[in-house]
């Protein structure tokens, strides 16, 4: 039971330049999200989906897409990268909504440059 | 969502216990006080969470008032390694609103 795993761990953008991130959770979760943390600062909700096949915006949508084609993976996408996504993404997911116990992945630290 | 505000920081030593105040005047009737703990390089991880009263699990407990405008976790005897930052977050239970505000840095020293 991996629980949430993100890929890749570290990457290095040119501005301009598009990427997926890769969120998979093992445990049939129903909700997953996705947040970025900067230096110094709490998590932000980018987006989050409640279910296969939805997705919702959530603190700071600019800049992202998501989706979520299979129960297991959720799929963060930055279209044109700019600096000022430089952070670190986590990814977390939750059985319930009756609950604020969510899991989060490890991270994947992005740099923008 | 109820703003939160908690410590910036706390120092401690080993063996010592911790108590972490966080304010929430503002909660609302269906918001529910949740805690988590994040490492330095590591996703935050869920402590804790409560509606009245106290709440204990083997990690932590959490004190919440009548008046539940403020809430309190209590983590016993502390090591180095409980050296993280703890975030209290409130809110209705629901998949669409965890806001994580700065936390507090809680150094544990030797």
């Amino acid at each position: 039971n991996a629980g949430v795993t993100q890929t890749p761990k570290f990457r290095v953008l040119k501005t301009g330049q598009s990427m997926t991130l890769l969120c998979a959770q093992d445990m049939n979760h129903e909700y997953m999200y996705w947040y970025r943390q900067d230096p110094g600062m709490g998590l932000r909700l980018i987006h989050y989906s409640v279910g296969e096949g939805t997705t919702a915006k959530g603190e700071v949508p600019d800049g992202y897409n998501v989706s979520r084609l299979k129960k297991q993976n959720f799929l963060l996408g930055l279209e044109s990268a700019a600096p000022s996504q430089t952070s670190v993404y986590f990814c977390a997911s939750s059985y319930s909504s009756t609950t604020y116990e969510q899991y989060f992945g490890p991270g994947t630290r992005l740099t923008v440059t | 969502l109820a703003k939160t505000t908690q410590p910036i920081s706390m120092d401690s030593y080993e063996g010592q216990e911790v108590n972490i105040t966080c304010s929430h005047n503002n909660i609302a009737t269906n918001d529910y006080i949740t805690w988590y703990q994040q490492f330095p390089s590591q996703g935050p991880r869920f402590i804790i969470q409560g509606y009245k009263t106290k709440v204990t699990n083997e990690v932590a407990s959490l004190f919440i008032p009548a008046d539940r405008k403020s809430s309190t976790l209590s983590l016993p005897r502390v090591s180095l390694s409980d050296t993280a930052v703890y975030y209290c977050l409130v809110g209705e239970t629901g998949y669409s609103t965890l806001t994580f505000g700065k936390g507090t840095m809680l150094l544990v020293s030797p």
